[in-house]
């Protein structure tokens, strides 16, 4: 059983457009939900992260919502550009393990 | 800025050789991690380790063997390779503590024939 699943697997949205990706876990342990973002050829880097007392966290033009009762996170991508074309991953970790159990992505491209 | 680091970068080996996979970082993280990454699938952990000489079983631990001799580097090996070992591994490292910035090397690309 998958425990963390991501939607859709890919995206295609216009410059200036709003990005959202969404993810469901299953761990109701997970406390902590990180977003990682891959470009090719490249190692996932850290996008934003939120953990489970929260609802909202915001950085820039990308937001992160949490509904621990739905087992539910989103990603907004507001005013996207090109360069924000990449694989996101959601992933999920209870913060006392510190293991993260990641979806298998969402591959983004932003058209100009 | 942290830096992790993987060599080789490319590899290919052939099936039932031995294959090792190196990884160092330079950020002092207690935490290290390898994982593998496969077309239209996320990264499952392999092995991890919370500190030098410590190696823990991740998720899909069968086929392969890790190795902390330090706090810099973290091993990955496979004794016997096979084909459906061909995948990208990464080495990530992080902070003790959970809510932790894993911090990811560029991987290595590997292919078994």
């Amino acid at each position: 059983q998958q425990q963390v699943r991501q939607s859709p697997q890919s995206l295609t949205v216009w410059e200036g457009g709003t990005t959202v990706l969404t993810c469901s876990y299953e761990d109701s342990t997970f406390n902590y939900f990180p977003w990682y973002q891959q470009f090719p050829g490249e190692g996932p880097a850290l996008l934003i992260s939120i953990l489970s007392v929260s609802d909202k966290k915001e950085d820039g033009r990308f937001t992160t919502f949490f509904n621990k009762r739905e087992k539910k996170l989103s990603l907004h991508i507001i005013d996207s550009q090109p360069g924000d074309s990449a694989t996101y991953f959601c992933a999920g970790s209870n913060t006392n393990t510190g293991k993260l159990t990641f979806g298998d992505g969402t591959v983004l491209t932003v058209k100009p | 800025e942290a830096a992790v680091t993987q060599s080789p970068r490319n590899k290919v080996a052939v099936t039932g050789g031995k294959v090792t996979l190196s990884c160092n970082q330079t950020n002092n993280h207690n935490n290290m991690y390898w994982y593998r990454q496969d077309t239209g699938h996320g990264l499952r952990l392999i092995h991890y380790s919370y500190g030098a000489g410590s190696t823990e079983k991740g998720d899909i631990p069968d086929g392969y063997k890790a190795s902390r001799p330090s706090q810099e580097n973290f091993s990955l090996i496979l004794e016997l390779a096979t084909p459906s070992q061909t995948s990208v591994y990464f080495c990530a490292s992080g902070e003790t503590g959970g809510q932790d910035t894993q911090y990811f090397g560029p991987g290595t690309r590997l292919l078994v024939l």
